[in-house]
């Protein structure tokens, strides 16, 4: 079964240091999505994107955060000048279509800042 | 506002007994909803959804109710088993881009 790929599974960072996560969405997939899920809350909704570009942002998707597609498969999550604050899971999710259809999640990438 | 919300945080079961998870939302103008099971240290993976021309749909041993009028969700899981031990969340879309989580209720099966 076709399934989303993210990697790395954990990352330790210092304060203030960029991270880079990667995903790779499920291949026919178009809308691709991160969220975060600090520990024992809910998920969180950070961005979207369709067609190379940002389609909607929640506001925690600060000018701290981009996303990028640098090619046909895989989708990144670039956290610049990390926090403490940003500790959390962050997870990509990809759909075939939007709304109102059923968003497939990775198994996480557990970002510590240290 | 926007939310959706559980009613409980957590719910305990015999195995073997039914098991009822409730979510409220709160603006009516959603219109497709998933429940989704995290076990420990996974992804959110779909159980399953329906949208809001429906009140109920069943799946696997799991049926989804909706209650429109009270906007109110609710997963039903027949048959309790341990496996089905996680964190289950409802979650909304309102036909954009986002799909809006709940809070989260841990179910705990009892063997």
């Amino acid at each position: 079964e076709p399934e989303v790929t993210q990697t790395p599974s954990h990352q330790v960072t210092q304060m203030g240091q960029e991270v880079i996560l990667r995903c790779v969405p499920i291949s026919n997939h178009l809308y691709f999505y991160w969220y975060r899920q600090i520990l024992g809350q809910k998920v969180e909704f950070l961005v979207s994107f369709y067609n190379n570009e940002i389609s909607e942002k929640s506001e925690i998707f600060d000018d701290q955060f981009s996303v990028e597609r640098p090619d046909g498969s895989n989708f990144t999550l670039k956290i610049r000048s990390t926090k403490l604050e940003d500790s959390a899971m962050y997870f990509c999710a990809s759909s075939t279509l939007q709304g109102g259809n059923t968003i497939y999640f990775g198994e996480g990438s557990w970002l510590t800042v240290v | 506002g926007e939310s959706v919300g559980l009613h409980l945080p957590t719910l305990s079961v015999q195995e073997g007994d039914n098991s009822i998870i409730n979510c409220a939302y709160s603006n009516s103008a959603s219109d497709y909803f998933i429940w989704y099971k995290q076990e420990s240290g996974k992804g959110p993976q779909f159980i399953i959804d329906i949208r809001s021309n429906m009140d109920k749909r069943q799946g696997q041993r799991v049926t989804v109710l909706l209650n429109k009028t009270v906007k109110h969700l609710s997963l039903q899981i027949a048959a309790t088993q341990p496996g089905d031990s996680a964190v289950y969340f409802c979650a909304e879309n309102r036909g954009g881009f986002k799909t809006i989580f709940g809070a989260g209720t841990r179910l705990f099966v009892k063997a």
